[in-house]
């Protein structure tokens, strides 16, 4: 059973620094492309950043360009990301997701998501 | 950028048809998913690419992609299919994933 499970979202500061983690299993994890979305309470999903299964290339949405930078640990099957510079606008549910490896970009499996509260 | 126009609500009794839209310019030249969120809940894919779906996903949720309009489609309604729909596509020109505002199903 594909499992994801993220962790490391909390209260944060503008202007502060989170580092979100997302523990994969039940699937050979160093073999798929990997995404975070997130969702701000209320509103529709916002993709935010891919990588690819080796970790060579990386993508962000221009809304986090420059703050955020995804990674992976394929030894320990982890996504990671860094939210640096936080807004208030930053403030959302970040789900770990899983690319179905369609040239048509869809998500099929989520995990359950870690909130992250940017507020002064 | 590409905008997914959905409309915020849809309400509809037990055992009839739910239809569910997703609009932008000719919408028919991509491929359209729709996820399923229940509160609390991660999204799951119930179709992809307009009307594939999943395994595990019944029969009775399907998709379809004409002119300028996606529409997921519910036949008999149960009261577990109450949810937040939100359909998604990758937009080529701007090679960006685009995801609709959703639509809150209720059922009566």
């Amino acid at each position: 059973e594909v499992q994801l499970v993220e962790s490391g979202g909390g209260p944060v500061q503008p202007g502060g620094s989170l580092r979100l983690s997302c523990a994969a299993s039940g699937f050979t994890f160093s073999t798929y492309w990997m995404h975070w979305v997130r969702q701000a309470p209320g509103k529709g999903p916002e993709w935010v950043s891919l990588i690819d299964s080796d970790g060579s290339k990386t993508d962000y949405a221009d809304s986090v360009k420059g703050r955020f930078t995804i990674s992976r640990d394929n030894a320990k099957n982890t996504l990671y990301l860094q939210l640096n510079s936080l807004r208030l606008e930053d403030t959302a549910m970040y789900h770990c997701v899983r690319d179905s490896r369609s040239s048509w970009y869809y998500f099929d499996f989520w995990g359950q998501g870690t909130l992250v509260t940017v507020s002064s | 950028s590409y905008v997914l126009s959905q409309p915020p609500s849809l309400s509809v009794a037990p055992g009839q048809t739910a239809r569910i839209t997703c609009g932008a310019d000719n919408i028919e030249n991509k491929r359209v998913h729709w996820y399923q969120q229940k509160p609390g809940q991660a999204p799951v894919l119930v179709v992809h690419e307009d009307s594939d779906r999943p395994s595990g996903i019944p029969e009775r949720f399907s998709g379809s992609n004409v002119g300028n309009t996606a529409t997921l489609t519910i036949s008999g309604v149960e009261a577990g299919d109450e949810a937040d729909y939100f359909c998604q596509l990758w937009a080529s020109n701007t090679d960006r994933v685009v995801f609709g505002g959703g639509t809150k199903l209720t059922v009566l």
